[in-house]
């Protein structure tokens, strides 16, 4: 049981370019999200989705673009990088109110 | 607006050393308390959810408590592999979003 995936474990950007973060889990949870993690600021909300076909934004949507076409996986989209968005990216999962289940992260550094 | 706040930022024990970790919460309706320990390099791995005032539960040398505005994290005869990052967050209504404080890093000497 893989849990919650994500691809690219490492990525270097320069400014203007875009690039998608991968997200799927194979353990059907309805609810899946994504957070940035900054040194002294915790685990931002980028966005969320409770089910295939709605997404809602979260506390720094700016910049970031997701979709939600199947249960298992939410891309998380950069249309043109910045260096503010230079962070650490998790993505995580969960099935009705319980615990959420995170990826191992991608480390994403824009040049 | 939904805030969870910890302290300490850091903190240092020695081996053997018990303290506790501080989560203190302003939320509107609390429909679940969460713990995670983070490893450097590593997603937030659960550790515990409580759910209403008194509540509490233990694992190993971790003891989660929750009262109406906090919930403390204790650590009882820390060891050196018990250093992490300790992440609280809460959820509030329905089907919400986590809102995380800003954890806790801590380091066990031996």
């Amino acid at each position: 049981n893989a849990g919650v995936t994500q691809t690219p474990k490492f990525q270097v950007l320069k400014t203007g370019q875009s690039m998608t973060l991968q997200c799927a889990q194979d353990m059907n949870h309805e609810y899946m999200s994504w957070y940035r993690q900054d040194p002294g600021m915790g685990l931002r909300l980028i966005h969320y989705s409770v089910g295939a076909g709605i997404t809602d934004q979260g506390e720094v949507p700016n910049g970031y673009n997701v979709s939600r076409s199947t249960t298992e996986d939410f891309p998380l989209r950069l249309l043109s990088a910045a260096p503010s968005q230079t962070s650490v990216y998790f993505c995580a999962s969960r099935t009705g109110n319980e615990k959420l289940f995170f990826g191992s992260g991608t480390q994403l550094s824009v040049l | 607006e939904d805030q969870v706040t910890q302290s300490p930022e850091a903190l240092r024990l020695q081996e053997g050393e018990s303290s506790s970790l501080n989560c203190s919460y302003t939320v509107s309706g609390l429909r679940g308390l969460f713990w995670y320990r983070q490893d450097p390099g590593k997603g937030p791995e659960f550790l515990f959810t409580l759910y209403s005032a008194g509540e509490e539960k233990e694992k190993e040398r971790l003891k989660a408590t929750l009262t109406k505005k906090e919930s403390f994290l204790h650590i009882t005869a820390p060891k050196p592999e018990d250093s992490a990052t300790y992440l609280c967050a809460v959820q509030t209504s329905g089907n919400t979003p986590l809102v995380f404080g800003k954890g806790t890093r801590l380091s066990v000497i031996a």
